[in-house]
């Protein structure tokens, strides 16, 4: 079973909204990190969160964990247009991913 | 090199032919990993080295499909007899380790399989 799931599937947003985006997990970790992809291509890892953080940021990146509910968020503030992507988690040292979250920002 | 890289960028074959894919890991990457993503999917997982223990094979579709990885280095992804439901962007991807750390992603290659 996959250990990392994020939802919404889809979210759409106005450029300067702020985009949440969560993801669940089902058992323990010692970290869990978030990734963005343009266009099919490559992977880009944004942040990892260790277990021992509850809340990590990075410029206009900010990433809680629970550990107790086994979910963390992404939140982007301020979103431009150039963050269309998909975004997808990692729980720990997992193999899979989930199937991500489309952001699409418009102008 | 900086990063990981792949090659070739894309690829289209006939059906029933065979493909070989690259993939050369950051050096000193010990943790090698293989995923496949169709069109407006998530990545689907194929296959995971990690030094020099035994492959985690299990992801592979069928036993057309196969990997290996020499010198703890270089890997190739090799599909055989090719079927058009094989099409889609197979992305490589190493870590310094299975500890859980980052996994940085090369760039992909687009397979189109006519």
């Amino acid at each position: 079973s996959q250990q990392g799931e994020e939802d919404p599937q889809a979210l759409s947003i106005q450029e300067g909204e702020n985009a949440t985006m969560n993801c669940s997990y089902k058992t323990s970790i010692n970290n869990l990190q978030w990734y963005r992809q343009n266009s099919g291509r490559g992977l880009v890892h944004l942040i990892l969160i260790r277990s021992n953080e509850r809340e990590k940021h990075s410029g206009r990146l900010r990433v809680t964990l629970d550990t107790s509910k086994k979910s963390s968020s992404l939140l982007i503030t301020a979103s431009r247009a150039a963050d269309t992507a998909s975004y997808f988690c990692r729980a720990g040292n997992m193999l899979t991913f989930g199937g991500g979250t489309r952001l699409m920002v418009k102008p | 090199g900086a990063g990981v890289s792949q090659s070739p960028s894309n690829k289209v074959t006939e059906k029933g032919k065979d493909v070989e894919l690259r993939c050369d890991p950051i050096s000193g990457h010990t943790a090698l990993y293989w995923y496949r993503q169709s069109l407006g999917q998530g990545l689907e997982f194929l296959i995971y080295f990690q030094g020099n223990s035994a492959p985690d094979k299990s992801g592979l579709p069928s036993d057309r499909f196969s990997a290996e990885r020499t010198g703890g280095s270089v890997s190739t992804l090799t599909i055989q007899r090719t079927q058009q439901e094989d099409s889609a962007v197979y992305l490589c991807a190493s870590s310094a380790d299975r500890g859980g750390e980052t996994q940085y992603f090369g760039p992909g290659t687009r397979l189109l399989v006519l």
